[in-house]
């Protein structure tokens, strides 16, 4: 596609309750990366996928987070058993492969956790 | 710890101002420094830095990199309140010649009026 399309734009779940966010990222663009973006703070590295592998998941804030990626494209983002701090915006990016190339980004999705 | 930066945390300035933001960064191994502006969703990006001393310009904006002093500026000139937006600064370590691992300072909010 012309652009990183993410979805839903937007989340409202109770808390407790799991969640599956989806990015499908620009065509060809072989990286894929998860941020989080809270009010007030910076954008927070999640995890980085190079193919349909995650290199690194350092990122991720608990063991509740999860992430796959299949057919080298679409990637999803779980949580389970949402608590109200994972409210937050998630954003994903895309970027094609190789040193230096920048990373591009959806419009995110905004999960609200009641 | 990566580290980065930004000042200031917002700028009230008026249509055909001048402005400079500032980036400091602290960060091990680093490859790159950018820069992304962000109005409602996705940040977009701007510029790519990796070499001292040269400045990467599109239209009014206009950026440079001073790795000794570990600091970026982006300049915008002639501001329109179409610049009204957060100012995203990142860094990216050297890390197998990938540019993935992303650490970002809170930003900048701009507002121009007109």
């Amino acid at each position: 596609g012309a652009g990183v399309s993410q979805s839903p734009s937007n989340k409202v779940t109770e808390k407790g309750k799991d969640v599956e966010l989806r990015c499908d990222p620009i065509s060809g663009h072989t990286a894929l990366y998860w941020y989080r973006q809270s009010l007030g703070q910076g954008l927070e590295f999640l995890i980085y996928f190079q193919g349909n592998s995650a290199p690194d998941k350092s990122g991720l804030p608990s063991d509740r987070f999860s992430a796959e990626r299949t057919g080298g494209s679409v990637s999803t983002l779980t949580i389970q058993r949402t608590q109200q701090e994972d409210s937050a915006v998630y954003l994903c990016a895309s970027s094609l492969a190789g040193q230096g190339e920048p990373q591009h980004f959806g419009d995110g999705t905004r999960l609200s956790i009641l | 710890e990566d580290k980065v930066v930004q000042s200031p945390l917002s700028l009230v300035v008026h249509e055909g101002d001048t402005v400079t933001l500032n980036c400091s960064y602290e960060v091990t191994n680093f490859r790159s420094l950018l820069w992304y502006k962000q109005e409602k969703k996705a940040p977009t990006f701007l510029f790519m830095l990796t070499s001292s001393g040269i400045e990467k310009k599109s239209g009014r904006l206009s950026s440079i990199l001073d790795k000794k002093e570990l600091f970026s500026i982006l300049n915008i000139t002639a501001t329109q309140t179409g610049d009204s937006a957060v100012y995203l600064c990142a860094v990216g370590p050297n890390s197998g010649g990938s540019n993935y691992k992303l650490t970002f300072g809170k930003g900048t909010l701009l507002t121009v009026n007109p």
